[in-house]
This record gives structure tokens, sequence and C-alpha cells, in this order.
């Protein structure tokens, strides 16, 4: 049964600090890797999706990384400001039945 | 942008009702999903459907149905609502196997 663990729970770390998010999962058979992010009491916001026979995705500040064999992707965001604050949550789709398995996430605050 | 609209932001129901959560989607997306997310158990999959009229069960289906009468709109129905199903509840939709997009999601006490 494919877990998706995130470490840290929570992290605090001052404005302008490059930082790592840590995800990883048990089952290396998925389709695909997806990181999302969480405003308190809002939906999820699709950041990158990482394919399986791809080892990384870019956008802007971020930067996923994705290591099948490992079971292991991380997320670097550079130079991190407040308006980074919010819960990150990774997610695996499961070989070709498009559900997604999804982490417990990493609460990030950013101080000012 | 797609956007994925979920009826209510915050809804108070009593044991016993039975209870519509709706959700619809601009983007003519075959797939749509609801979770339902908990403290400390992250998001977990209740239904999913792929088509029209096709559904298919998530993780934790007992106690929900589904009903998937046009392509845009997914509804949860909670046919006996218990307050073990206080929860946030989301609708996604997606093509296959790209992002899932989210709504705001539903805040859904039992009282």
């Amino acid at each position: 049964k494919q877990e998706v663990t995130q470490i840290p729970a929570a992290l605090s770390v001052p404005e302008g600090e490059n930082l790592v998010l840590n995800c990883s999962f048990t089952d290396s058979a998925i389709y695909n890797l997806q990181w999302f992010r969480q405003d308190p009491g809002k939906g999820l916001t699709s950041l990158l999706l990482i394919q399986s026979s791809q080892r990384e995705q870019t956008s802007g500040r971020l930067n996923a990384s994705l290591d099948k064999s490992s079971g292991r992707s991380t997320l670097y965001i550079a130079a991190s400001q407040p308006g980074d604050s919010a819960t990150y949550l990774c997610a695996v789709l499961r070989g070709a039945t498009n559900k997604l398995i999804f982490g417990t996430g990493t609460l990030l605050a950013v101080q000012p | 942008d797609v956007k994925v609209t979920q009826s209510s932001r915050y809804l108070v129901k009593r044991t016993g009702e039975k209870v519509f959560l709706e959700c619809v989607q601009d983007m003519d997306h075959e797939n749509m999903f609801w979770y339902r997310q908990d403290p400390g158990l992250g998001l977990r999959l209740i239904y999913f459907s792929y088509d029209v009229k096709m559904k298919e069960k998530g993780d934790i289906p007992e106690g929900y149905s589904v009903s998937r009468e046009k392509k845009e709109r997914f509804s949860l129905i909670l046919e006996s609502a218990s307050t073990n199903q206080t929860s946030m509840y989301l609708c996604a939709s997606s093509w296959w196997a790209q992002p899932q997009h989210f709504g705001d999601g539903t805040r859904l006490s039992i009282l």
C-alpha cells in the first residue's frame, strides 16, 4: 500500500532564506508526483507536476525534483517571502488509476 | 483559468439529515473528485467520476454517495449525516493524469 510522508510537519524560516521541503513514498510505481500549496481555509493550488520519467520541474522560484528509485521528491523554494507561508502537500498518482495519494503536508512560515 | 466552484463555504446540519454538496467546473474536465480533509489524516478520496454517470469508490466511500448527471457537475450526498462526517470537503477536477484543480472547500459541521 502506497504511503506518502512529509517531513518536517512544520518549518519556520526568516525571509530571504532558501529552503527544501521533503516528500517520500513507499512504492516507486508512480505515474507522476504533484506539489500543491494550501492557504488557510482554502482549497489546494497546483504548483508543479513531475512525470515519472522526469527528474525535475521548475516554475519561477520553485524547483521540484524526483528520484523514483529512492522514493523521494524535494521542493526547493529560493529566496523565500512571507507570501510563501502556507501548507505544502505532495501527492503521487497511482499507476493508471488517476487517484492521488497525499502526504499530510508541511506547514511553512516565512518570518518577515 | 480553471474554476471549480463549491456551492457552500460553510454548512451546518443535524444528524440524520440528508446533505447535498455541489461542485461545478468550467473546463470540460472528464474527471471529478470528492475528498475530505481532517487534521492529522490529510486528504482522503471519497469518490471520483471519470465520465458522466460513471463513478468509482475512493478510499472512504462508506456513508456517502455521488451523482454526476452532467459533465460539469458532481454532487456528494451524505445519506444520513453523522457527527463523524464533520469535516472539510474538497472537490477537484482534471484531465486524466493532469494537475487537479480544487475548489475552496466546504466546511461541514454535523450537530
